[in-house]
Order: C-alpha cells, then sequence, then structure tokens
C-alpha cells in the first residue's frame, strides 16, 4: 500500500492568484495522478504525473492551467493558475502501487 | 472511452437492510474493478477490488463479482449499518502496454442508513 500526505489540506485564495499543492507518499512509486473532485461530483484525472518528464494531461487539461513537477518517486506538485471561482474543487493526489491507485486527503480549494 | 455507470443515490435504507449499488462499465480492454468509499468529512479509501473475470473482492462485509459477461460489478452487503453510510464509487483501470493509466470513476452513489 501508499500512505500519502497532501498540503495545504484547505485554502482560499483570491481570483488570478496561483496556489501550489504537495504531494508525498511514503515510498517510491512509479505511478502519480493529480485528480479534481467538483463540488457534487465524481473524480475527474487531470494529469499523469511523470518523473523526470513532462506530465501527461487529460482531454480538456492543459499544462499552461495546472502545471505539474515531479522531481523524484516519492514527490509530487500541482499547481492551479491564474484561478477563478470555476476552479473552486478537491484536488487529490493519488498513487499507484501494484494494481491499486491510493488516494490523499485531498486539498479543498475556494477561490473567491 | 472507458466509462463506469452507476445507480445514483441517495439511496436510503434501514439498518440491517440488504444492500446492492448497480455500476456496469465499458471498456475496450481488460479493466480491473473498484469500489472506493468516501465517509463524511474524509478522503478516498479503496474498499475492494477485482483483477479479472469471476473474481470476487470482499471488505468489511462488502461484496462485489467481476462479471464480464454483463460487463457489472455491483456492491453487495448483506446487512448494512449505520456507519456504512457513506458515498461509494465504482472506478476501472485499464492497463495498456504498461503506459500510465488513471481511474475512470462513476458519479458515485450517496448511500444512507437510518437506525
Amino acid at each position: 500500500s501508499a500512505v500519502i500526505s497532501q498540503k495545504p489540506s484547505r485554502d482560499i485564495c483570491q481570483r488570478g492568484t496561483s496556489l501550489t499543492i504537495q504531494c508525498q507518499v511514503d515510498s517510491q512509486v512509479t505511478m502519480m495522478f493529480w485528480y479534481r473532485q467538483q463540488p457534487g461530483q465524481s473524480l475527474t484525472l487531470i494529469a499523469t504525473a511523470n518523473q523526470g518528464s513532462e506530465a501527461t494531461y487529460e482531454s480538456g487539461f492543459v499544462i499552461d492551467k495546472f502545471p505539474i513537477s515531479r522531481p523524484n518517486l516519492t514527490f509530487s506538485t500541482l499547481t492551479v493558475s491564474n484561478m477563478s471561482p470555476e476552479d473552486s474543487s478537491i484536488y487529490l493526489c493519488s498513487a499507484r502501487a501494484g494494481d491499486t491507485q491510493y488516494f490523499g486527503p485531498g486539498t479543498r480549494l475556494t477561490v473567491l | 472511452g472507458n466509462s463506469v455507470t452507476q445507480m445514483e443515490g441517495p439511496v436510503t435504507l434501514s439498518e440491517e437492510a440488504f444492500l446492492t449499488i448497480n455500476c456496469t462499465y465499458t471498456a475496450t480492454g481488460y479493466p480491473s474493478l473498484f469500489w472506493y468509499v468516501q465517509y463524511p468529512g474524509e478522503g478516498l479509501q479503496l474498499l475492494l477490488k477485482a483483477t479479472k473475470a469471476d473474481d470476487k473482492g470482499s471488505n468489511k462485509g462488502f461484496e462485489a463479482t467481476y462479471r464480464k459477461e454483463t460487463t457489472s460489478f455491483h456492491l453487495e452487503k448483506g446487512s448494512v449499518q449505520v456507519s456504512d453510510s457513506a458515498v461509494y464509487f465504482c472506478a476501472l483501470s485499464e492497463h495498456s502496454g504498461g503506459g500510465a493509466d488513471g481511474l475512470t470513476f462513476g458519479k458515485g452513489t450517496h448511500l444512507i442508513i437510518q437506525p
């Protein structure tokens, strides 16, 4: 299994600013992912964080808006750039160990 | 593309009732199937999984069987408790030649158990 921590756990931000979310895994993992859970909705995959190379984004998500770093096998960051109220969501980091994905507790973001 | 369809809630049951939450999927290959649970105020937790056809995943009294012929993975529990109140997500992961692939989630089913 994998234990995942995220910070911050929540934040309230102003429109037009950026927030960087950090994700730490307690063991080395090959695959890390970032998801978004909008209020009352299911989880949507934003991107796969690749170690040593650019992230792979899903349709509808772009690097300029959601830049991702993955400097090593246990850590990743997601930045939400130039935020608007529509970006208010819970952002979750995930890591795959074997054939199972484990999730962090999430970062609850509110954009005013 | 892949998709997961699950019954929408809220589903309200009395304690000790039998639970079924339906889940069907569409996938191009042979996915692994999962049920995740999100308790109020908590993060997403893996409840159970099955990686191939006819596998049965089980945990905490919950069961789900991977049915390839009906592309289903219905969640069942024989006697629910108030503490089972949560949102349940069905999900699939499709491995393609060792490449990265995230999970595709259903919309979630909110389960409410009344004493």
